[in-house]
């Protein structure tokens, strides 16, 4: 079976920096990602990875222990516009099946 | 642009009528895939088709159908709509060997 947590909710202030943690159990791991997705609105990418480390693109950043079965997303300089819930889903194969967790709804204070 | 696009984007059905939920993609993808997100959950996969090839996740409900004539599309068909399958249901697309999935945009169902 597959175990994917991760925080219910995170509040944090505009300007700000927050991490949203991940943990998976899963029978195989290929990679994982990583989707933003608003209130009523489909998921959208925003990072995957699927060797070790720390991927930075802009203001987002996803890191990935494989031997820990950890990754973390990282946000910079929060805007309000960041709030959404923020998906981690693991990949078992390139066929691309996702298995995905609750969610963290991350909501940003002025 | 390129897209996946989900009709319609809401659609009201009452308990134990059918109804067809559509997905369309101009990306050229072989990979289609339906979820099932339910309020304040995680996407849930029902199935998703490679090529022509239907892969049905063990857990899902017989009531759950799905058709795809050909690349471009593909239907969800809920046989006999129940209160419990009102939800959000995400189409996404992707190509084998690549792990990012498109996602449309999503049609809401509400079941009477």
């Amino acid at each position: 079976g597959q175990n994917i947590d991760q925080p219910t909710e995170m509040t944090a202030t505009e300007g700000a920096i927050v991490q949203i943690n991940c943990t998976y159990q899963t029978s195989g791991f290929n990679g994982l990602f990583w989707y933003q997705q608003h209130a009523g609105e489909a998921p959208t990418f925003l990072s995957y990875n699927v060797l070790d480390g720390l991927e930075e693109k802009g203001r987002f950043s996803s890191f990935l222990s494989r031997s820990k079965g950890y990754s973390y997303l990282l946000l910079k300089e929060l805007q309000m516009k960041d709030s959404a819930s923020y998906l981690c889903a693991v990949t078992k194969s390139t066929l691309g099946r996702l298995y995905f967790g609750r969610g963290t709804q991350l909501t940003v204070w002025p | 642009d390129a897209m996946v696009i989900q009709n319609p984007r809401y659609q009201v059905t009452q308990f134990g009528k059918p109804v067809t939920l559509s997905c369309s993609q101009t990306l050229n993808h072989n990979v289609m895939y339906w979820y099932q997100q339910k309020s304040s959950q995680a996407p849930k996969l029902l199935f998703h088709y490679y090529d022509k090839d239907f892969n049905n996740e063990a857990d899902t409900p017989d009531n759950f159908q799905s058709r795809r004539p050909n690349t471009s599309f593909c239907f969800l068909d809920i046989r006999s709509p129940g209160l419990g399958d009102a939800a959000m249901y995400l189409c996404a697309t992707g190509r084998k060997d690549e792990p990012e999935q498109f996602f449309g945009p999503g049609t809401r169902l509400t079941v009477l």
